[in-house]
């Protein structure tokens, strides 16, 4: 079985600060991906990688950077977190073919 | 501009009988789809898929249909379960190949 780890189930920062959400994978998976769900507007993409060091913008990447040093772990860096930032992150991977398996999230609260 | 629609933000169905949630399409070239099963404070389940090549594809009690001329699909649940009541994001692959896109997704509610 595919496990996508993350490293916080709930996290609550204040609006400025720098937060580090971090996802691991332990099936060798290529490609790794982050996505917000907000109600109403389904997941969103904000950045994937597809190789070590390597990664492309999704469709909301404003606000958002990524890092991928290792193969197993992609992380995902809020430089000045806001409130319209408050969302469930979700982590997910992709082998071969094209399912994604998710991470369980992390409900990030900004206040 | 959304690629993937999913018009019914929410689905109430008695347990035993067939749910069925509708997924909508505008790009002709996405030629996979997929349909995720998300319960609260969870992340999304992969479920089941269907390839552009075909129109039909079942998992037990899960069945996707594919219409390419309609730019429709649609997943049947029979039959619907109370442990069914969750999130349906219906997903399709993008051009590139690289990442889904998803719709916003159907709140499927089975009461007994």
């Amino acid at each position: 079985d595919v496990k996508v780890t993350q490293s916080s189930r709930y996290l609550v920062k204040r609006t400025g600060e720098k937060v580090f959400l971090e996802c691991v994978q332990d099936m060798d998976h290529e490609n790794m991906f982050w996505y917000r769900q907000d109600p109403g507007l389904g997941l969103r993409l904000i950045y994937f990688s597809y190789d070590v060091k390597m990664k492309e913008k999704g469709d909301i990447p404003e606000g958002y950077s990524v890092s991928r040093e290792k193969k197993e772990r992609f992380s995902l860096i809020l430089e000045s977190a806001s409130t319209n930032q408050t969302s469930m992150y979700l982590c997910a991977t992709r082998g071969p073919s094209y399912e994604q398996y998710f991470g369980p999230g992390t409900r990030l609260t900004v206040t | 501009d959304q690629q993937v629609k999913q018009n019914s933000p929410s689905l109430s169905v008695q347990e035993g009988r067939i749910s069925i949630l509708n997924c909508d399409y505008t790009n002709s070239m996405f030629d996979y789809f997929l349909w995720y099963k998300k319960y609260p404070a969870e992340g999304p389940t992969f479920l089941i898929s269907i390839s552009s090549i075909k129109d039909k594809n079942e998992d037990g009690r899960f069945t996707v249909f594919l219409n390419k001329s309609a730019k429709h699909l649609s997943l049947h649940i029979v039959p619907s379960q109370p442990g069914d009541s969750a999130v349906y994001f219906c997903a399709a692959i993008n051009q590139a190949g690289t990442a889904l896109i998803f719709g916003k997704g159907t709140t499927l509610s089975v009461s007994s």
